[in-house]
């Protein structure tokens, strides 16, 4: 089974000032991990994805997230935050090994609120 | 331009009328999928399709059906509809299935049904 916990339901976070959204996961194999952004009547845009490699991934947008094996978490941050990156985000998950229906597991969402 | 279509984004209908939402990607990929996003719960899938024909059961299946005729359409079926399906859904698609799939997943704009 793969869960995914977003454990903060609203981040709200000062123009300019660093932002950090947190995600943890289960799986029972190795997982892949992904970053999704809403924004207000739009569908889910990829952001980033960890799959194998360098723990830190890059994403669009300036967003980048750091892969915590031991910590079972895959936080999404960004250095500056901007009144335009406000909007939902989602963690989602996928064991590796997982071959049945290509499912990705997501977390219930956090809203991100930046304030000029 | 790449994308995955939705129709209607908006309805409102009663309790027991049959009601079809579509969904049509251009990107031909083999996998498509419908999701069903309700405030806490993040997105819960309804069912998924990993080719023509091919077509499984997701975490919420009850009360929905769906086709897969062709590459392109997915349509979602309520044949009675019920207050309790009053959601956001949302069709999705990726280009390959099972452990050859990395990547991510493409969304629609999503479709806002209230069942009164």
């Amino acid at each position: 089974a793969q869960s995914v916990a977003q454990p903060e339901d609203q981040v709200n976070v000062a123009e300019g000032n660093p932002l950090t959204v947190k995600c943890t996961y289960s799986v029972s194999g190795n997982p892949y991990l992904f970053w999704y952004v809403q924004y207000p009547n739009r569908g889910l845009q990829f952001l980033l994805k960890y799959i194998t490699g360098d723990n830190l991934v890059k994403g669009s947008y300036g967003f980048e997230a750091e892969f915590n094996k031991s910590q079972t978490s895959f936080h999404l941050k960004k250095p500056s935050a901007l009144v335009s990156d406000s909007a939902l985000y989602f963690c989602a998950v996928r064991d590796k090994y997982n071959n049945a229906g290509n499912m990705l597991t997501f977390g219930g969402g956090t809203r991100l609120m930046v304030k000029p | 331009e790449a994308q995955v279509t939705q129709n209607p984004r908006y309805l409102i209908t009663v309790t027991g009328k049959k009601l079809t939402v579509t969904c049509s990607q251009n990107m031909n990929h083999e996998y498509m999928s419908w999701y069903r996003q309700d405030p806490g719960l993040g997105l819960r899938q309804i069912y998924y399709s990993m080719n023509v024909e091919v077509t499984d059961k997701g975490d919420v299946p009850e009360g929905y059906k769906v086709s897969r005729k062709e590459k392109r359409n997915f349509p979602l079926i309520l044949e009675s509809p019920s207050p309790n399906q009053t959601s956001l859904y949302f069709c999705a698609s990726s280009l390959r299935t099972g452990a050859a799939n990395t990547g991510e997943l493409f969304f629609g704009e999503g479709s806002r049904l209230t069942v009164l």
